[in-house]
Order: C-alpha cells, then structure tokens, then sequence
C-alpha cells in the first residue's frame, strides 16, 4: 500500500497570512503516460464531510477559492493556502488515487494563531 | 444537483451485521463508480470499499475483505454496503463518495451514517 503522510500534524497562523501543509507518498504517484499525479486535497470542517479542494495535485475544483493552491510531483506535494481566513480552520487531508487502496494521509489541523 | 444520501448505520453488537446504503441522485448514476470511505471517532478518513458503474467491479480495503460486501441497484440508484462479523475498529461515520469525470478522485461526499459496534 502506498502510505501518505502528512506534515505537520497541526497548524496555526495568523489570519491573512500563508499556511502550507506538506503530504508525502511512499512511492511516486505520477503515471508516466499522461504525466499526471494521482495526488488530491481535501477540506474537512467539523461535523461535515469532506470537500475536494484540489485533484491532479494542482487542479482547482470548481468554486474553490484561488488562495488555495497545490504543487509537487512524484512523491513530495504541497497545500498553500495563500492568506489565511477564518472559514478555512478544518483538517486537510491528502489522498493517493494512483492504486488501489486509495489512501488518505493523517489529515492536518489547521487553526487560527 | 449532486447528491448522495447515506441510512442504516446504528449500534450493533461485535460479530453481528449492518447493511447501509446510499441513494444517490443528480447525476447519470450507473455512469460512476462509488465507494465508501469511514471515519473512526476523532481519527482520519480510511477508504473501505468500491464498485465501477456496471457493478462487475468491487474493491475491498484488506480490513474489510471476506467481511463487507459492496453491491450496487442501478435502476434503484443505490449502493448498498453488507457488514458482516462486525469489530469495535469497525465504529465510524461512513460516507459514500462519488468518483469524478475524469479521475479516481472523489468529487462528491454524503454525509455520513455513524455504526457503532458495542456490546
């Protein structure tokens, strides 16, 4: 199984400032093919779902704002939030869809400082 | 609109069984694969299972394999998830989730039906 592990498990920053989570695979999820990571982000807020934030580790989903933003290729991805505001406290998760088990990372909690 | 609505979880005693299911609407149904995903109490999500659009193709988690089975009604738009021999570890919100157009990426949650397996 692929593992995902994310980094750092918790966060705070200030509001209106930069906040970047770092997720990393145990072996590379780019398919040579199309060279397209099988790499996505999600948003979870308490007591609700999950919400795709980004897939294809840079592709924004539609009507997600454009301070979120994804990077990184092969094994090492990244989750910047550009200017913190306060309704994106929640946890963020990673996920590998290059094989099946899809797998998750532990999820980063992100707070307001 | 996308929509996907989880029923059936509940307590149940260890070794006993649940089925869920997950009506869905908004969408070509039988065009998509589903799965289900779950959330231990406070932990993080784990993906348990999946079906391809047809039915033909099921995908178990190897916590679940030989205990759950994922099946699918598509005249019916439904997607039920049999549970069987049912363990404490097994406790946990479970959401159905749509894949999206173009990848394996879930691109549409429900919003979950908690089980918990207590005596």
């Amino acid at each position: 199984d692929i593992v995902m592990t994310q980094s750092p498990d918790s966060l705070a920053v200030s509001l209106g400032e930069r906040a970047t989570i770092n997720c990393k695979s145990s072996q590379s999820v780019l398919y040579s093919s199309n060279k397209k990571n099988y790499l996505a982000w999600y948003q979870q807020k308490p007591g609700q779902p999950p919400k795709l934030l980004i897939y294809w580790a840079s592709t924004r989903e539609s009507g997600v704002p454009d301070r979120f933003s994804g990077s990184g290729s092969e094994t090492d991805f990244t989750l910047t939030i550009s200017s913190l505001q306060a309704e994106d406290v929640a946890v963020y998760y990673c996920q590998q869809y290059y094989t099946i088990p899809y797998t998750f990372g532990q999820g980063t909690k992100l707070e307001i400082k | 609109e996308v929509q996907l609505v989880e029923s059936g979880g509940g307590l149940v005693q260890p070794g006993g069984s649940l089925r869920l299911s997950c009506a869905a609407s908004g969408f070509t149904f039988s065009s998509y694969d589903i799965n289900w995903v779950r959330q231990a109490p406070g932990k993080g999500l784990e993906w348990v299972s999946g079906i391809s659009g047809s039915g033909v193709t099921t995908f178990y988690a190897d916590s679940v394999k030989g205990r759950f089975t994922i099946s699918r009604d598509n005249p019916k738009n439904t997607v039920l998830l049999q549970m069987n021999s049912l363990r404490g570890e097994d406790t946990a919100v479970y959401y159905c989730a749509k894949r999206a157009d173009y990848g394996d990426y879930l691109s549409a949650w429900g919003q979950g039906t908690l089980v918990t397996v207590s005596s």
